[in-house]
């Protein structure tokens, strides 16, 4: 089955710095990749996600890249603020039903 | 104000007994999902429905049960064959096929 590792566990970052999180995916027919972020003691929610046939998505300071050759991905933060600390989660999909998660990184934007 | 809910928060389990999460959701989704969360680690495919009356095990079936009975209902039960069962547990809801996944607040099992 596919494996997904994600580097780094933890992360601190100064406010307004970027702070940057990537993960390999082994099965090479994953072909979507959402992003989610856990704050303490709630449900992951989705902040962006990627499919295969694109190489890069961006919302305002968030963007994902995609590299299928090497396969990993990764999530970019930029002018980071507290709000954004908190866990996230990468994740990988053949066919948008069964997903398989990274195991997380705590990120924390020191003010 | 739609979404998905869990219950209860906590849950304690005394050993030998079978205890049920619910999960609930008022989205339309036809897909539902349960994963488990335990520390350092990411989220675990337990079981998921892509339809009612309908449901695949995931990647750590062994010890669960589910139901999809109703669209919107996918309860979990955790049996006393699960021997490591305390974790905080997940429920998401999607459409079916690259629907963004909407979790509920997640219950937090613990053994006494």
């Amino acid at each position: 089955g596919e494996n997904v590792e994600q580097h780094p566990s933890t992360l601190s970052v100064q406010e307004g710095d970027s702070a940057v999180i990537k993960c390999t995916y082994s099965d090479s027919a994953s072909n979507y990749f959402p992003w989610y972020k856990q704050e303490l003691g709630k449900g992951p929610q989705l902040i962006i996600d990627i499919r295969s046939n694109v190489g890069e998505k961006k919302d305002q300071r968030i963007a994902v890249t995609l590299n299928k050759t090497a396969k990993h991905f990764s999530l970019h933060i930029t002018e980071t603020q507290p709000e954004d600390s908190a866990v996230y989660f990468c994740a990988a999909s053949t066919n948008g039903n069964q997903f398989y998660f990274g195991t997380g990184t705590s990120l924390t934007v020191i003010p | 104000d739609g979404g998905i809910t869990q219950s209860p928060k906590y849950l304690f389990r005394k050993e030998g007994q079978n205890v049920t999460l619910s999960c609930e959701q008022n989205l339309n989704h036809d897909a539902m999902y349960w994963y488990r969360q335990d520390p350092g680690q990411g989220l675990r495919l337990i079981y998921y429905s892509q339809i009612v009356n309908d449901f695949q095990k995931g990647d750590i079936a062994e010890g669960y049960s589910v139901s999809r009975e109703k669209k919107e209902s996918f309860p979990l039960t955790v049996t006393s064959a699960q021997k490591n069962p305390t974790a905080f547990y997940l429920c998401a809801s999607s459409k079916v096929g690259y629907g963004t996944q909407y979790f509920g607040p997640g219950t937090r099992l613990l053994v006494l």
